[in-house]
């Protein structure tokens, strides 16, 4: 069965830094996000994408991040200057119609 | 206001009992979705009910849903020590994001 796939599955990076996140949704799919979870806490929803343009985004979503799909198959989530309150899993899901079911296994970001 | 929250927060219980898990929600939806995660891992799609079904199974699992209640419950049966893990609700009330739960945290001992 097809599964949704992220990279790196553990970045480290230093505050002020950008950092990209890379999935790779299912190849059929439609809709793609992007969700977090901060440790110990639940799943947030950051933002959605459809026919290649954000469809959503949350007040999390802020100027600091941003959303492509540069190629086709890959979707990516980049943070300009990461801040230590960025530390969180960050889950990439897809579908191919609204309703998400398939989530990647996730990024652990760690901001220093 | 608060989507998709669950109760029991934690919930231990021997093997081969069942677990009931609850989860209540305020706006209209048009799925309600349950998400096993084991501790720092990804999220496992378990099962997937629309608004329009009132209970559903999958192996050991019985969901089931009341609209009118806005709450669902996850049950499930005979358990194992491999269950224990943390479960989601997460409701879909426009299409598209899902809102996600707190979650409990299940504790089988063996």
């Amino acid at each position: 069965e097809p599964e949704v796939t992220q990279t790196p599955s553990h970045q480290v990076t230093q505050m002020g830094q950008e950092v990209i996140l890379r999935c790779v949704p299912i190849s059929n799919h439609l809709y793609f996000y992007w969700y977090r979870q901060i440790l110990g806490q639940k799943v947030e929803f950051l933002v959605s994408f459809y026919n290649n343009e954000i469809s959503e985004k949350s007040e999390i979503f802020d100027d600091q991040f941003s959303v492509e799909r540069p190629d086709g198959s890959n979707f990516t989530l980049k943070i300009r200057s990461t801040k230590l309150e960025d530390s969180a899993m960050y889950f990439c899901a897809s579908d191919y119609s609204s309703a998400t079911g398939h989530f990647g296994p996730g990024t652990r970001l760690t901001v220093t | 206001s608060q989507q998709g929250e669950e109760d029991p927060q934690a919930l231990s219980i021997q093997e081969g009992e069942n677990a009931t898990m609850n989860c209540s929600y305020k706006t209209s939806i048009n799925n309600l979705q349950w998400y096993r995660q084991n501790s720092g891992r990804g999220l496992v799609h378990l099962i997937l009910i629309r608004s329009n079904e009132r209970e559903k199974h999958s192996g050991r699992l019985r969901v089931t849903l009341d609209t009118s209640k806005k709450s669902s419950s996850l049950l499930i049966t005979a358990s194992r020590a491999a269950d224990t893990a943390s479960y989601f609700c997460a409701t879909d009330p426009q299409g598209g994001k899902l809102i996600f739960g707190q979650g409990t945290e299940l504790s089988v001992k063996p």
